[in-house]
């Protein structure tokens, strides 16, 4: 049921730069809800990343940043390590169905 | 230290049920939300079900109407999932997750537990 779209994979070499795209809907992120990021590394639960579009919880460091236009979203690695491998998932809200949606996920996999 | 571990995962025949448990401590359990979310073997995450802090407001997900149940106990501090009419696509690990009322964002999830359902 996921209505949110990623690419299925990104890949950087260590210290370059990634972003990751999360295109919604007028339903949902065009709807004014805010998204948020998660970061499952592998073999664990989900890990709030990025939360109301921009925001880091603490302990998540700054290189992890994320921005909100219109009816898509993005999250940028900066200086890319080689812990930052796992998988990324965008979140936000359909009202018209009162469901969370979450994005496909992304593969980040560093070179 | 805030946990959430879930309970009550395993084999389920299709048509069955299994009723998923989840003890939260670390928190005051009454003032949150709580979510339902699972993850299908190699693939991404599906939201299930929310209930808010209270339990007056429930959400389930259209794949799961009329089969799931979400409940929950302020006094026993636990979140519960009955799965009834259990189907081969209902095969996932099971998370519970915990939010900030109304933020709509999950800050904490636990482990998880896998349900099975397979003849």
């Amino acid at each position: 049921q996921s209505v949110l779209t990623q690419p299925p994979s990104v890949s950087g070499a260590p210290g370059q730069r990634v972003t990751i795209s999360c295109t919604g809907s007028s339903s949902d992120i065009g709807s004014s809800y805010h998204v948020h990021w998660y970061q499952q590394l592998p073999g664990t639960a989900p890990k709030l990343l990025i939360y109301d579009n921009t925001n880091r919880p603490s302990g998540v460091p700054d290189r992890f940043s994320g921005s909100k236009s219109g009816t898509s979203a993005s999250l940028a690695i900066a200086g890319l390590q080689a812990e930052d491998e796992a998988d990324y998932y965008c979140q936000s809200f359909a009202s018209s169905r009162s469901a969370y949606v979450f994005g496909t996920g992304t593969k980040v996999t560093v070179l | 230290e805030v946990q959430l571990v879930e309970s009550g995962g395993g084999l389920a025949q299709p048509g069955g049920s299994l009723r998923l448990s989840c003890a939260a401590s670390g928190f005051t359990f009454r003032t949150y939300s709580m979510n339902w979310v699972r993850q299908a073997p190699g693939k991404g995450l599906e939201w299930v079900s929310y209930i808010s802090s209270s339990g007056n407001n429930i959400y389930y997900a259209d794949s799961v109407k009329g089969r799931f149940t979400i409940s929950r106990d302020n006094a026993k501090n636990s979140l519960l999932l009955q799965m009834s009419s259990l189907r081969p696509e209902d095969t996932a690990v099971y998370y519970c997750a915990r939010e900030v009322d109304t933020t709509i964002f999950i800050d904490f999830w636990g482990q998880g537990t896998l349900v099975t359902v397979s003849s």
